[in-house]
């Protein structure tokens, strides 16, 4: 049971290329989740999706976009990216929403030059 | 948003009990009070989670405040291999509660 798979696990790019992180879980589980770690900042949401079909805002979405075409996959792409991007990305999904345990993936460490 | 507060960081000796505390401002009624650790260099884990009533299982204890504004994670008896960032979540009204703050980084001495 893979649980829930991040790629890449390192990424480097130039201010302004775009790109995708790709998250996928093999739970069926319902609800997905994208967070930023930055040192001192905690985690913070940056997109999640309640089900398939359906995605919100979190707390800092501004530069990315998602979407949820099937109940496995959640990417998250950078459309410009700037060196404020800079950070852990961290993949997680859960069952029903909030009301249990959500797994995470290993992350994805992105570097903006 | 949801407002969640913990201390920075706090120290355990080995093989002692932990209480790391979480507040909770902006909790509702329906909010569930998550509880996920996170080692080096690894994602996070769930610890525990509840609604209202104490929780227990293997890893930890989870004791939740009559109005539900505080909780305190307990563990039992630290090792060193408990040494970790410790995130809580809990107070976002509405479809997704999991969102988390700063977490508190538990340092245990051998």
């Amino acid at each position: 049971n893979a649980g829930v798979t991040q790629t890449p696990k390192f990424q480097v790019l130039k201010t302004g290329q775009s790109m995708t992180l790709q998250c996928a879980q093999d739970m069926n589980h319902n609800s997905m989740y994208w967070y930023r770690q930055d040192p001192g900042m905690g985690l913070r949401l940056i997109y999640y999706s309640a089900s398939e079909g359906t995605t919100d805002k979190g707390e800092v979405p501004n530069g990315y976009n998602v979407s949820r075409s099937t109940t496995e996959d959640f990417p998250l792409r950078l459309l410009s990216a700037a060196p404020s991007q800079t950070s852990v990305y961290f993949c997680a999904s859960s069952e029903m929403d909030g009301y249990t345990e959500a797994f995470f993936g290993q992350g994805t460490r992105l570097t903006v030059v | 948003d949801a407002k969640t507060t913990q201390p920075n960081s706090m120290e355990s000796n080995e093989e002692e009990p932990v209480h790391l505390p979480c507040n909770h401002s902006t909790i509702s009624g329906t909010d569930y009070i998550h509880w996920y650790r996170q080692l080096p260099s690894q994602g996070p884990e769930y610890v525990i989670h509840g609604l209202t009533s104490n929780v227990n299982n293997r890893m930890a204890s989870l004791a939740i405040a009559e109005d539900r504004k505080s909780s305190t994670l307990i563990l039992h008896r630290a090792t060193l291999r408990d040494a970790a960032v410790y995130y809580c979540s809990g107070g976002q009204t509405g479809a997704n509660n999991l969102f988390f703050g700063t977490g508190t980084r538990l340092t245990v001495i051998p």
